[in-house]
């Protein structure tokens, strides 16, 4: 079957830099996303890489290895608004875009 | 631009009531659509996904159902509901490879 793994929990100050990992395991593999979602709210799209990599939007970035399974995402200069729950996520072998999602790690930002 | 639309955005049912959710998606024809559940603090469950009218693909054995009517609206059912049934509910459309995008949720709370 295909899983993802990513901590749990992160905690940082602001201006600081965060990585949250994502390790995953899939039987064919298409690219790794990542989305953000705060607490009662619905996820949102973040970034997309389909490549070996970093892909930089902003504040935030996502790298990728395919030869590791694992990918990151890089969140700079973090401001308290960037408290949330971040998942990664794979497209399922079964195709149609269906997506296996992580667990999600929660990131608590901290004055 | 396209906009997806859930309601309702609270419900409170007792256990052994019937349940429907609607989402309907606007500015988009064609979109594959999805009904997630995500239990408190947990990931995305992937329940139901169709990539046409009539068209339903079911992810897990379960108390619920889908439908797709029309071409941008999808329909979530139980006729009783469990505890267990309690969530947030999310629909979602895609629009590229590994990117989807959500609906606001819905909020179930099973009495």
């Amino acid at each position: 079957g295909q899983s993802l793994e990513q901590p749990s929990e992160v905690t940082a100050v602001e201006g600081a830099i965060v990585q949250i990992n994502c390790t995953y395991q899939t039987s064919g593999f298409y690219g790794l996303s990542w989305y953000q979602q705060h607490d009662g709210g619905a996820p949102t799209f973040l970034s997309y890489n389909a490549l070996d990599g970093l892909e930089e939007t902003g504040r935030f970035s996502s790298f990728l290895s395919r030869s590791d399974s694992y990918g990151y995402l890089l969140l700079q200069e973090l401001q308290m608004k960037d408290s949330a729950s971040y998942f990664c996520a794979v497209r399922d072998r079964g195709g149609y875009n269906k997506l296996i999602f992580g667990a999600g790690t929660r990131l608590a930002v901290h004055p | 631009s396209q906009t997806i639309h859930q309601w309702p955005a609270t419900l409170v049912q007792p256990v052994g009531s019937p349940l429907s959710l609607e989402c309907t998606v606007e500015g988009t024809s064609n979109p594959n659509l999805y009904w997630y559940r995500q239990a408190a603090g947990r990931g995305l469950q992937l329940l139901f996904y169709s990539v046409g009218i009539g068209q339903i693909s079911s992810e897990v054995p379960q108390n619920l159902s889908a439908s797709r009517p029309q071409d941008r609206q999808f329909i979530l059912s139980s006729k009783k509901l469990l505890l267990s049934d309690s969530g947030f509910y999310l629909c979602a459309w895609d629009r590229g490879p590994d990117t989807q995008y959500f609906g606001p949720g819905t909020r179930l709370t099973v009495l």
